[in-house]
């Protein structure tokens, strides 16, 4: 089974309206921590947020927010007014505290373009 | 902090040819780095994980002979793909960790990536 999935292949959004991209995830392991990475057609790839297993509150940094629904197994990641810099390849991933020796999950991404 | 620099960042080269990917470092001691390899619109895939001063961990399914890993020292590891091919060309992209980045609250940090064509 995968360990995460990326349900919506592409989005769409109006600039200046948020959106939200969906991630599910699988472990069984109580500590682990969820990624957001963004990946402009340049290539590189960008750290958004973090969320950990044993955080309370849901992750804000700037527009991006992460939804998280620990008993849903989901980290959804919501970014408020859109930007036409905001279109790109959205990954979310996911690290193990005790299994996989320090490598990181990803799911298939989101392209995500923003439309003036 | 934790710069993580690649080179070179395209590549173009005659089938047949080896090509080295550098991955260096800037401001942290890596001793692990990860190698992944992207297709277009597609997942990053994990080819391997090399520790400082060992031989590479090679994920299910990747040929160790054909891309090599060595990670000699702190700061730089090199992938070399031997005897490129077309099927080769893809995007690869490296990230670093130092001992506290591999624990599960890190993010990782990524060089550029490399685009790698192979005519």
């Amino acid at each position: 089974a995968q360990k995460i999935t990326q349900t919506q292949p592409g989005m769409f959004v109006q600039e200046k309206e948020a959106v939200t991209l969906d991630c599910t995830y699988d472990t069984s392991d109580p500590s682990y921590g969820l990624f957001w990475y963004k990946q402009p057609s340049s290539g590189e790839m960008i750290f958004l947020i973090y969320q950990g297993s044993y955080d309370q509150q849901n992750a804000t940094e700037g527009r991006y927010s992460l939804n998280f629904q620990k008993a849903r197994k989901s980290a959804n990641l919501v970014i408020s007014a859109s930007q036409l810099g905001d279109s790109a390849m959205y990954f979310c991933a996911m690290r193990e505290g005790n299994t996989n020796a320090g490598k990181s999950t990803f799911g298939d991404g989101t392209t995500l373009t923003v439309k003036p | 902090g934790a710069v993580v620099s690649q080179h070179p960042s395209w590549v173009i080269c005659k089938s047949g040819t080896s090509v080295k990917i550098e991955c260096r470092s800037l401001d942290f001691q890596a001793t692990t780095m990860f190698w992944y390899r992207q297709f277009p619109k597609q997942s990053l895939m994990l080819m391997a994980t090399s520790n400082e001063g060992s031989k590479a961990t090679y994920e299910q399914g990747v040929e160790k002979d054909k891309f090599l890993i060595n990670h000699a020292s702190l700061t730089l590891s090199t992938l070399t793909v031997t005897s490129a091919h077309p099927e080769d060309s893809s995007f690869y992209i490296c990230s670093a960790s130092d001992r506290g980045q591999l624990a599960y609250n890190s993010p990782l940090h990524f060089g550029n990536g490399t685009r790698l064509t192979v005519t």
